[in-house]
């Protein structure tokens, strides 16, 4: 079926290095894509979203950037830090508000 | 920002007792909410889309009956896990839909862990 996934399950990165973290789609029809921060037993935080008529967005040390022709999304974190260690997923909203969730990556950020 | 409430943040139950979940949208009103389940390590999963004044929608595989939903406010909605057994222990997060001009945002809850003895 129509699915979000993930390339890589675990990404470890030094401090202060980029990171980016990989998404793959299948539902052409998506058009809205975002990616969320989910700490330890805390609930999803928004971090960044990006629509189906852009190719790249970017915010405050994160930028994300859509590939539709091979259904690829990917969010670089500039100058990665100890806080944003965490559970990144990547999310499709098939409408409305309703949102379908990747598998996730884990980001573990060594001192 | 928006702020989504969850109360309980943790419960306790025995097997085969019912247990109620609240997701309160704190400053807007949510005509949609959505309660999702987690199990440790793995990824959010659409269980239900909670519909203000109307029935919940489920997704494919989720029992209507197991997980009942109200949302009788545009600030509340509740998901009773019914007759709950070791296998419904999950971390359960719900969500609501704030639309702001042509803006539409999911605002998520800080998630409920719910243990089944």
């Amino acid at each position: 079926g129509e699915s979000v996934g993930l390339h890589l399950p675990t990404l470890s990165v030094q401090e202060g290095d980029n990171s980016i973290i990989n998404c793959a789609y299948s539902n052409s029809a998506s058009d809205y894509f975002i990616w969320y921060k989910q700490e330890s037993g805390k609930g999803p935080q928004f971090i960044i979203d990006i629509r189906s008529n852009m190719d790249k967005r970017q915010g405050q040390r994160v930028t994300v950037l859509l590939n539709k022709t091979v259904k690829h999304l990917s969010l670089q974190i500039a100058a990665t830090q100890p806080g944003d260690s965490a559970v990144y997923f990547c999310a499709e909203n098939t409408g409305g508000f309703k949102t379908i969730f990747g598998a996730g990556t884990r980001l573990f950020v060594k001192a | 920002g928006a702020v989504v409430s969850q109360h309980p943040s943790r419960v306790i139950c025995k097997s085969g007792t019912s247990v109620k979940i609240e997701c309160r949208s704190l400053d807007f009103q949510a005509t949609t909410m959505f309660w999702y389940r987690q199990f440790p390590k793995k990824s959010l999963m659409l269980m239900a889309t909670s519909n203000e004044g109307s029935k919940a929608t489920y997704e494919q595989g989720v029992e209507k009956d197991k997980f009942l939903i109200n949302h009788a406010s545009l600030t509340l909605s509740t998901l009773t896990v019914t007759s709950a057994h070791p296998e419904d222990s999950s971390f359960y997060i719900c969500s609501a839909g704030r639309t702001s001009g042509t803006q539409e945002t999911q605002y998520f809850g800080p998630g409920t862990r719910l243990l089944v003895l």
